[in-house]
């Protein structure tokens, strides 16, 4: 069935230092890829997204690229702060709008 | 982004009772909400999507006579866990779909004693 993978599980980073998470899909219809973050007990917030028609996006400190043909997708956070410290959740979708979501990254960046 | 409400933000009952989950959403009018169940440390599993007007669409696994779900208009959905036990204790989040991205509620606390 349709499949999302998610690595790494756990992501520590000195503060200052660049993030990266990576995740890659099973569906090849999949055609938006969101990605939240979640703060202990509260709710996913998204945070950036990408179409299937867009190889990179960005905005600010964060970024996307997507590898169509790989099926992979990315999310990068350069110059991380205390704050950006949380579970970040990469997400697949076709037409349907199910999401199909990663099992999570626990981001920490240590100051 | 849309703006989405839950209630209540946390519950404890006792084992055979029945607890009734809102969500809403407050700025436009969704036709289609989510629900959602969260244990501690995992991630998001989809239980059901709801459809206003329709029977709502449950995922494989997931017991439609114990998770009620009724979307009797285009701003409330409403998730009743039927005779809580234990192990029906997490965390409970809908979202609704604006255009293509899902905007989550803050989410439902609930511990069957």
């Amino acid at each position: 069935g349709e499949n999302v993978e998610q690595h790494p599980s756990t992501l520590s980073v000195q503060e200052g230092d660049s993030a990266v998470i990576k995740c890659t899909y099973s569906d090849s219809a999949s055609n938006y890829f969101p990605w939240y973050k979640q703060e202990l007990g509260k709710r996913p917030q998204l945070i950036i997204d990408i179409r299937s028609n867009v190889g990179e996006k960005k905005d600010q400190r964060i970024a996307v690229t997507l590898n169509k043909t790989a099926k992979h997708f990315s999310l990068h956070i350069t110059e991380t702060q205390p704050e950006d410290s949380a579970v970040y959740f990469c997400a697949a979708t076709s037409g349907t709008y199910k999401y199909i979501f990663g099992t999570g990254t626990r981001l920490k960046v240590l100051a | 982004g849309a703006v989405v409400s839950q209630h209540p933000s946390w519950v404890i009952c006792k084992s055979g009772t029945s607890v009734k989950i809102e969500c809403r959403s407050l700025d436009f009018q969704a036709t289609t909400m989510f629900w959602y169940r969260q244990f501690p440390k995992q991630s998001l599993m989809l239980m059901a999507t709801s459809n206003e007007g329709s029977k709502a669409t449950y995922e494989q696994g997931v017991e439609k006579d114990k998770f009620l779900i009724n979307h009797a208009s285009l701003t409330l959905s409403t998730l009743t866990v039927t005779s809580a036990h234990p192990e029906d204790s997490s965390f409970y989040i809908c979202s609704t779909r604006y255009q293509e991205t899902q905007y989550f509620g803050p989410g439902t606390r609930l511990l069957v004693l």
